[in-house]
């Protein structure tokens, strides 16, 4: 059975500095997806990582993949108080469809 | 494109009563998926449809739970006999097959 860590669950920022959220996943998968959600809200499709060493940079964030250690990892740099939300790693498993979804990443940024 | 919409937003219902979910797919998505979130965690998947054929069903979708995709557009979720344990936040998605799954706003069940 695929399971999905995220750690930390709680994070608690100052605007302008930089944090990573790491996301580990227990067996092989072919896709891994970044997500975003606002209190009370649905879930904002952030990147998508496709392959091993694959990259993905919008704004202030980071995405990154490594397929070996089965490791993702979530870098905000000079974090600002938008980017407030609760993160989720969700992983494709290789025999279905279905999205794995960590257990979330609460970030707090604090002017 | 509207994206996904659910319907209805808010549910309140009694014990024991059934209720019904509507999940309005992006028109050319041919897959519809269902999740389900309680508070403080991720979401958990309980079931998807490619068109019309409900491919896979979790262990959490007890009998009590059925989703249909009559035509292969949009779906529905019914929960009978509801239960205070069924109080969640049902969440739809739909993607392209292999694509990113969009999610909708999903329906918020509180079960009194």
């Amino acid at each position: 059975e695929l399971k999905v860590e995220q750690n930390p669950l709680f994070l608690s920022m100052q605007e302008g500095k930089n944090y990573t959220i790491y996301c580990n996943y227990s067996t092989t998968s072919d896709r891994l997806y970044w997500y975003r959600q606002d209190p009370g809200k649905s879930l904002e499709s952030l990147f998508v990582l496709l392959s091993n060493g694959a990259v993905k940079q919008e704004g202030r964030l980071m995405a990154s993949l490594d397929t070996k250690a089965r490791l993702s990892t979530l870098h905000i740099t000079a974090a600002v108080h938008d980017l407030s939300a609760t993160y989720f790693c969700a992983v494709v498993s290789n025999s279905d469809e279905k999205l794995t979804f960590g257990t979330g990443t609460r970030l707090t940024i604090i002017p | 494109d509207t994206g996904v919409s659910q319907n209805p937003r808010h549910k309140i219902t009694k014990r024991g009563q059934n209720v019904t979910f509507r999940c309005d797919p992006i028109s050319e998505h041919n897959r519809l998926y269902w999740y389900r979130q309680t508070l403080g965690q991720g979401p958990e998947f309980l079931t998807y449809f490619q068109n019309e054929a409900q491919l896979e069903k979790s262990r959490l979708l007890s009998d009590r739970f059925s989703a249909e995709r009559p035509k292969g557009s949009f779906s529905t979720l019914e929960i009978q006999r509801t239960e205070q344990g069924d109080s969640a936040m049902y969440l739809c998605a739909s993607s392209q097959a292999g694509n990113i799954q969009y999610f909708g706003a999903g329906t918020r069940l509180s079960v009194l």
